[in-house]
């Protein structure tokens, strides 16, 4: 079946700096890839959408010079946590649309400290 | 807001049938019923969808009401690893359409 392979699954990083998600799909094109926030024991938030070749669409609330969304092809995404503050330590998730529904990556665990 | 109406926690014994309910009352014609699970700390797993007649996988059942205002999930044979929150998600079949979700159910599994 579909999937989406996301990397890291956890990560940990100085107040400041910037980290790097990376979602690829791995037998399916995605030209759509939506990207969600979750905080301990609420469900997920939904940040931003990305589109292939074209730039993303952030949520309300959302910082979209924070968080940079890349999108240059069909089987990769990336969301950018720029200046990480201990605020952003969440779970990141991204997902894929597919024929059968909607596929997710394993997340990734964002501490900031 | 999510769409969607779903109790807040479950219990069942581990070997039973898991029967997870939700409300979906605002549907329209050309939504679907999606159901989702996250065991913790990990993304969500697609379960089953339906649109109007019930639906079976390898997973689990689907129940639609004939009006589609509700729905049920069932597991047939709980085990201790489907211990997870479990989300119901009305949405469009384009894989574009946003998932807006709500609480979900946490349901555990007892030995």
């Amino acid at each position: 079946g579909a999937v989406v392979s996301q990397h890291p699954s956890r990560v940990i990083c100085k107040s400041g700096t910037s980290v790097k998600i990376e979602c690829r799909s791995l037998d399916f094109q995605a030209t759509t890839m939506f990207w969600y926030r979750q905080f301990p024991k609420q469900s997920l938030m939904l940040m931003a959408t990305s589109n292939e070749g074209s730039k993303a669409t952030y949520e309300q609330g959302v910082e979209k010079d924070k968080f940079l969304i890349n999108h240059a092809s069909l089987t990769l995404s990336t969301l950018t946590v720029t200046s990480a503050h201990p605020e952003d330590s969440s779970f990141y998730i991204c997902s894929a649309g597919t024929p059968l529904g909607y596929t997710f990556g394993s997340g990734t665990r964002l501490t900031v400290v | 807001d999510a769409k969607t109406t779903q109790p807040t926690s479950m219990d069942c014994a581990e070997g039973r049938a898991a029967n997870l309910p939700c409300n979906h009352s605002t549907i329209s014609g050309n939504e679907y019923v999606y159901w989702y699970r996250q065991i913790h700390s990990q993304g969500p797993q697609y379960i089953i969808h339906g649109l109007k007649n019930n639906e079976t996988n390898e997973m689990a059942s689907l129940i639609i009401t004939e009006d589609r205002k509700s729905s049920t999930l069932i597991l047939p044979h709980a085990t201790l690893r489907d211990t997870a929150v479990y989300y119901c998600i009305v949405s469009g079949m384009d894989s574009n359409y946003q998932l807006i979700w709500g609480a979900g159910t946490k349901l555990i599994i007892k030995p």
